[in-house]
C-alpha cells in the first residue's frame, strides 16, 4: 500500500536552533512531494514541492526540504526556527504513474513547537 | 483573488439532523477533494471529483454524501447516518488530479453535534 509516514508526533526546538521534521515515503514510480503547514482552526498552506531536478527545494519562510530517493524520504529542514513557526507541518505525496487516480497521500502530520 | 471558501466557518448539530458544508472556488481547478480532520488522525479523504458531474468515494464516505454539478463547487452534505460527525472538515481543490501543481486549500468548516 502506498503511504507516507511522519515518524514523529511532536518535534521541540528552541528559538535559534535548526530545526528537521522527517518524512519518509512509499509509493510507486517517482512521486511528487509536498510540504504544508497548518496554523489552529486554519486551512493547510504550501510550504514546498519537489518535482523533479536539485533534491534540495527551497520554500516559504525559509523552509527547505531534500528528496533523497534511495532513503525515499523528503525531510523538512529550517536553518533558523522561530517561535512564530510553531504549527503543525503536513508531508503529502502524489505518485506518477499512468492511471493514477490523483489523490495526494497524506502523513499524520508533526507538532513543531518553538520555544523562546 | 482567486481561492476557496468555505462556509460556514463553524456549524452546530443537532442528531438525527443532516447538514450541508458549503466550498466554492474560482481558480477554475478541475479537480476538488473533502477531507475530515481529527485530533492525532491527520487528515482523511470523504470524497473527491475530478471533473463535473462524476465524483468517487474516498476512504470514510459512509454518512457522507457530494454532487458537483458546477466545476466551482462542491458541497458536502453531513447526513444523519454519520453517527461520529464532530470534526474540522477541509476542502482542497488543484488543477489536475495527480499533477505537479499541489492543492490549495479552504480555511474549513468545523462541525459540532449538540
Amino acid at each position: 500500500a502506498q503511504s507516507v509516514a511522519q515518524p514523529e508526533d511532536q518535534v521541540n526546538v528552541a528559538e535559534g536552533n535548526p530545526l528537521t521534521v522527517k518524512c519518509t515515503y512509499s509509493v510507486s514510480g517517482n512521486p511528487y512531494l509536498f510540504w504544508y503547514v497548518q496554523y489552529p482552526n486554519r486551512g493547510l498552506q504550501f510550504l514546498l514541492k519537489y518535482i523533479t531536478g536539485d533534491n534540495l527545494v527551497k520554500g516559504s519562510y525559509g523552509f527547505e526540504a531534500e528528496f533523497n530517493k534511495s532513503q525515499t524520504s523528503f525531510h523538512l529542514k529550517k536553518p533558523s526556527a522561530l517561535v512564530s513557526d510553531s504549527a503543525l507541518y503536513f508531508c503529502a505525496v502524489t505518485p506518477t504513474y499512468v492511471g493514477n487516480t490523483g489523490k495526494l497521500i497524506f502523513g499524520q502530520g508533526t507538532t513543531l513547537q518553538v520555544k523562546p | 483573488d482567486g481561492g476557496i471558501t468555505q462556509s460556514p466557518k463553524y456549524l452546530f448539530r443537532k442528531e438525527g439532523q443532516n447538514v450541508t458544508l458549503s466550498c466554492e472556488q474560482n481558480l477554475n481547478h478541475d479537480a476538488m477533494y473533502w477531507y475530515r480532520q481529527d485530533p492525532g488522525q491527520g487528515l482523511r479523504l470523504i470524497y473527491y471529483s475530478q471533473i463535473v458531474n462524476d465524483f468517487q468515494k474516498g476512504d470514510i464516505a459512509e454518512g457522507y454524501s457530494v454532487s458537483r454539478e458546477k466545476k466551482e463547487s462542491f458541497p458536502l452534505t453531513v447526513t444523519s447516518a454519520q453517527k461520529n460527525p464532530t470534526a474540522f472538515y477541509l476542502c482542497a481543490s488543484t488543477l489536475r488530479g495527480g499533477s505537479q501543481y499541489g492543492y490549495t486549500f479552504g480555511s474549513g468548516t468545523r462541525l459540532t453535534v449538540v
